[in-house]
C-alpha cells in the first residue's frame, strides 16, 4: 500500500552498473504493475508494465521482474546511466476496472559518474 | 504517450490568496483525473479523483472546501487552493488515463506552489 510520510530509500551505483529496483505489495488481487520515474521536479513517467499472467518482461535497458508467491515486483535497469537518476515508483492495481493509483514507496536511484 | 499538461509549473501567493491549477489531457479524453501532492524526497499522496460532470471523490483527512476540484470537461480538471497558507506549499501533481489504455496513468509535469 501507500507508504505516506516515509522518507525514501536510496540506491547508489556506478555509471555502467546495473541497478535493480524492489518493491513489495499487499494485495493479492493486484493482478497490473507498472513502474514510473520521476526525475527532479517533474511528474512521474510510464517505463514499463508488467501483468500477473507473465513473471518477466523486458523493455529497452529495462526488466521488470514479478514474483506473486511472495508479492515482489522489481526493475531491473542494464547499464545504468545518470540519466537514470531519478525516484521510481512501483504502481499496482487489483482487476481489470479503472482505478486509482497505489504507489508503492519509492526508491531514490543516483548514478555516479 | 499520451499528453497531461498542467498549468502553472511553479506559482508563489501570499498567505489568505487562492490559486487554481489546471490539468488537460492534450491528445486524448479522461472521465477521470487524479490529484497529488508530494513533499521532498516523499511518494505520492492522492488527494482526491477527479470525474467528469459529477463531485470529486476525496481522500480521508482532505478537506474539499480547501482543495476545490472542477472537472468541468472530458480534457481538464482543475485544482483550486482557497486561502493558501504556508503550510499548503507543496508540489502538486495531476494524472489521467486514456481510456484505450486502462490502468496507466499519464503524468502532469505538476505544479510547485509556495505561499508566503
Amino acid at each position: 500500500g501507500e507508504s505516506v510520510g516515509l522518507h525514501l530509500p536510496t540506491l547508489s551505483v556506478q555509471e555502467g552498473d546495473n541497478s535493480i529496483i524492489n518493491c513489495a505489495y499487499s494485495n493479492s488481487a493486484s493482478d497490473y504493475f507498472i513502474w514510473y520515474k520521476q526525475e527532479s521536479g517533474k511528474g512521474p513517467q510510464f517505463i514499463i508494465d508488467i501483468r500477473s499472467n507473465m513473471d518477466k518482461r523486458q523493455g529497452q535497458r529495462v526488466t521488470v521482474l514479478l514474483n506473486k508467491t511472495v508479492k515482489h515486483l522489481s526493475l531491473q535497469i542494464a547499464a545504468t546511466q545518470p540519466g537514470d537518476s531519478a525516484v521510481y515508483f512501483c504502481y499496482f492495481a487489483g482487476g481489470t476496472s479503472y482505478g486509482k493509483l497505489t504507489f508503492g514507496q519509492g526508491t531514490i536511484l543516483t548514478v555516479h559518474p | 504517450g499520451a499528453v497531461v499538461s498542467q498549468h502553472p509549473s511553479w506559482v508563489i501567493c501570499k498567505s489568505g490568496t487562492s490559486v487554481k491549477i489546471e490539468c488537460r489531457s492534450l491528445d486524448f479524453q479522461a472521465t477521470t483525473m487524479f490529484w497529488y501532492r508530494q513533499f521532498p524526497k516523499q511518494s505520492l499522496m492522492l488527494m482526491a479523483t477527479s470525474n467528469e460532470g459529477s463531485k470529486a471523490t476525496y481522500e480521508q483527512g482532505v478537506e474539499k472546501d480547501k482543495f476545490l476540484i472542477n472537472h468541468a470537461s472530458l480534457t481538464l480538471s482543475t485544482l483550486t487552493v482557497t486561502s493558501a497558507h504556508p503550510e499548503d506549499s507543496s508540489f502538486y501533481i495531476c494524472s489521467a488515463g486514456d481510456l484505450l489504455a486502462k490502468n496507466i496513468q499519464y503524468f502532469g509535469a505538476g505544479t510547485r506552489l509556495s505561499v508566503l
